[in-house]
């Protein structure tokens, strides 16, 4: 019975590359939530996919960040030409239904390094 | 809009002694509460959560929260401090019809003396 896996654990980039973080929700959950944990700070919410749709992208910045959730395989943040504010853990969730009270289950997070 | 602040970011009690860890939210609706914890270089793994039934809510490992609406809280509670409870607690908030989001606060760290 696993659980939200992402990968990969740990990633180090250099300015201007680009970060790719992948999450595979827990079987039979199609709602993923991407959350961003900046140092001694709570996580702060950055998009809602369901399958083949972005349903709030509220949270995330308006240039360089993007995400998909398709059809088959996993979920994709996506972080082009990164700058070293975006050293942080980034934690994908999943939930089976997207009512507000459900429960929605952790990854162990991708923790991203710029140089 | 809906917020959570806890109070101490950092909290210290010996082992054996009772546990409280403060959670206040502001939310114009009636919320939905969560407990998290967090492990070091781990996820978050889900400790408890109140969604409208009892105001007094129990979780796994011996934790406990309760819903107070006059106060706009929920602090966590464990009458008895274990080593292995040492950790970051995020509490955090949703709410029906604004989305799916959780709104979380800054986290306490937890440490048990011995």
């Amino acid at each position: 019975n696993a659980g939200v896996m992402q990968n990969p654990r740990h990633l180090v980039r250099r300015r201007g590359q680009e970060a790719r973080l992948r999450c595979s929700p827990m079987k039979g959950h199609s709602h993923v939530y991407w959350y961003r944990q900046l140092p001694e700070e709570g996580l702060k919410f950055m998009v809602y996919l369901q399958k083949e749709n972005i349903i709030d992208e509220s949270g995330m910045p308006k240039e360089r960040f993007s995400a998909e959730f398709p059809k088959e395989g996993p979920s994709i943040l996506r972080i082009q030409q990164v700058v070293r504010g975006d050293s942080a853990a980034y934690f994908c969730a999943s939930s089976s239904t997207r009512v507000s009270q459900e429960t929605q289950y952790f990854g162990p997070g991708t923790r991203l390094l710029v140089l | 809009a809906q917020s959570v602040t806890q109070l101490g970011s950092h909290v210290s009690v010996s082992e054996g002694a009772l546990v409280l860890l403060r959670c206040n939210y502001s939310s114009s609706v009636p919320p939905y509460l969560f407990w998290y914890v967090q492990y070091p270089n781990q996820g978050l793994q889900l400790l408890l959560k109140y969604t409208s039934a009892a105001t007094l809510v129990k979780g796994i490992n011996g934790f406990e929260a309760e819903f107070k609406k006059s106060e706009t809280s929920f602090h966590l509670t464990k009458p008895s401090a274990h080593m292995s409870d040492a950790a970051e607690y995020f509490c955090a908030v949703s709410v029906k019809n604004t989305g799916n989001q959780f709104y979380f606060g800054t986290g306490t760290s937890l440490t048990v003396i011995p």
